[in-house]
């Protein structure tokens, strides 16, 4: 079974914290994601990668980077955490096929006080 | 620009049969994904439809109209535990998932 996993399940954070949300996959996917999800908006790409090392904006990328220095590791950060960024973030990866599916980790609800 | 429309929630009684539909518009088409989504919980996928026509998994199917950018999910037999979002997501012709806000399904007794 794909096993997808992330760092926190709850976080609260104060106004410009510097935020640190990891995601680790065991299936030696080459893509990973983050999103973020929010009542009536559904799933929003913040950033992607296709490879370690690198990376693509997604649609709301604004306030956010990410890191790929391994395979299997796919951070997400926000520099100066602001209270719009209290979302619930979900991690994904999925290998290489169009067929293939993304497989979510269970995802951090980041509240920003 | 891109888009995809689904009810934002609906209700259904246990036992019954609930048909949740999505339509998209998008650069290019690469396929369309159903993914179950329980309160507080990650995505699971249900489907994927690439090819015109139904898609039958035990007590759901997915439907697919590539000529109508339409496609459904067919809930039978709902059972309380199928209370969830559903979302509907299509990938683009650069192979990214577009993803649909969500139905919230309300079971019944």
């Amino acid at each position: 079974d794909v096993k997808v996993t992330q760092s926190s399940r709850y976080l609260v954070k104060r106004t410009g914290e510097k935020v640190f949300l990891e995601c680790v996959q065991d299936m030696d996917h080459e893509n990973m994601f983050w999103y973020r999800q929010d009542p009536g908006l559904g799933l929003r790409l913040i950033y992607f990668s296709y490879d370690v090392k690198m990376k693509e904006k997604g649609d709301i990328p604004e306030g956010y980077s990410v890191s790929r220095e391994k395979k299997e590791r796919f951070s997400l950060i926000l520099e100066s955490a602001s209270t719009n960024q209290t979302s619930m973030y979900l991690c994904a990866s999925r290998g290489t096929g169009v067929t293939d599916t993304q497989y979510f980790g269970p995802g951090t609800r980041l509240t920003v006080l | 620009g891109q888009n995809i429309d689904q009810p934002t929630e609906m209700t259904a009684t246990e036992g019954a049969i609930v048909q949740i539909n999505c339509t998209y518009q998008t650069s290019g088409f690469n396929g369309l994904f159903w993914y179950q989504q329980h309160a507080g919980e990650a995505p699971t996928f249900l489907s994927y439809n690439v090819l015109d026509g139904l898609e039958e998994k035990g007590r759901f199917s997915s439907f697919l109209s590539r000529s109508k950018g339409y496609s459904y999910l067919l809930l039978k037999e709902l059972q309380m535990k199928d209370s969830a979002s559903y979302l509907c997501a299509v990938m683009d012709s650069n192979y990214q998932l577009i993803w649909g806000a969500g139905t919230k399904l309300i079971i019944k007794p």
